[in-house]
């Protein structure tokens, strides 16, 4: 059974500062693996996919990483704003027909 | 190109009561997933439609049921809905084999049992 889970569940840094979220997966044998942003109460935003296939995706100032082999990937965000506070969920879709969400990083980005 | 909707956008439902919600893919997009999400949790996976058939199931139990319309659209039943099933429900559409199945979701719907 897919388990997966993002370190730090919540993190604080000042404007500017480049910062990356964690998420692991148990169970390496995954389709793709697909990054979300929350703002509370609202639904989710998809934010980058990565293929089974790829290492990396890049969209603007994110970049997202997957290494099946150690079941990690990793969300790096670059010079980061105060509007980009929000939750970040991970999700991997395997075999079980479903994405499986990790528990979120609640980032606040202070002014 | 309209994206995923879902309606209504809030609902208050009293405990033993019935609930149906709604839900309306992206354009071209023939599979509709269901998820809950309690506060403060990831969402969890309740189950998919594909092409109006059932196509997975989540640990839910059987008062959660489900439909998807040849339009594509679906819709959500809880029956006798209990406190815990107070959640924000999402629904995710997608084409399978295309962009690696990428997921796009609605804004959800905030139930609340009372």
């Amino acid at each position: 059974k897919q388990e997966v889970t993002q370190i730090p569940a919540a993190l604080s840094v000042p404007e500017g500062e480049n910062l990356v979220l964690n998420c692991s997966f148990t169970d390496s044998a995954i389709y793709n693996l697909q990054w979300f942003r929350q703002d509370p109460g609202k639904g989710l935003t998809s934010l980058l996919l990565i293929q089974s296939s790829q290492r990396e995706q890049t969209s603007g100032r994110l970049n997202a990483s997957l290494d099946k082999s150690s079941g990690r990937s990793t969300l790096y965000i670059a010079a980061s704003q105060p509007g980009d506070s929000a939750t970040y969920l991970c999700a991997a879709w395997g075999t079980g027909q479903n994405f499986v969400f990790g528990p979120g990083t609640r980032l606040s980005v202070l002014p | 190109e309209t994206g995923v909707t879902q309606s209504p956008t809030h609902l208050i439902k009293t405990r033993g009561q019935q609930v149906t919600l709604r839900c309306s893919s992206q354009s071209g997009h023939n599979t509709v997933s269901w998820y809950q999400q309690a506060l403060g949790q990831g969402p969890q996976f309740i189950f998919q439609y594909y092409r109006e058939e059932e196509n997975g199931r989540g640990n839910f139990p059987p008062r959660f049921s489900g439909l998807q319309f040849p339009n594509y659209s679906s819709e959500l039943n809880v029956n006798a809905l209990e406190l815990d099933d107070s959640a924000l429900y999402l629904c995710a559409s997608s084409f399978p084999g295309t962009e690696g199945n990428e997921q796009f979701f609605g804004p959800g719907t905030r139930l609340t049992v009372l």
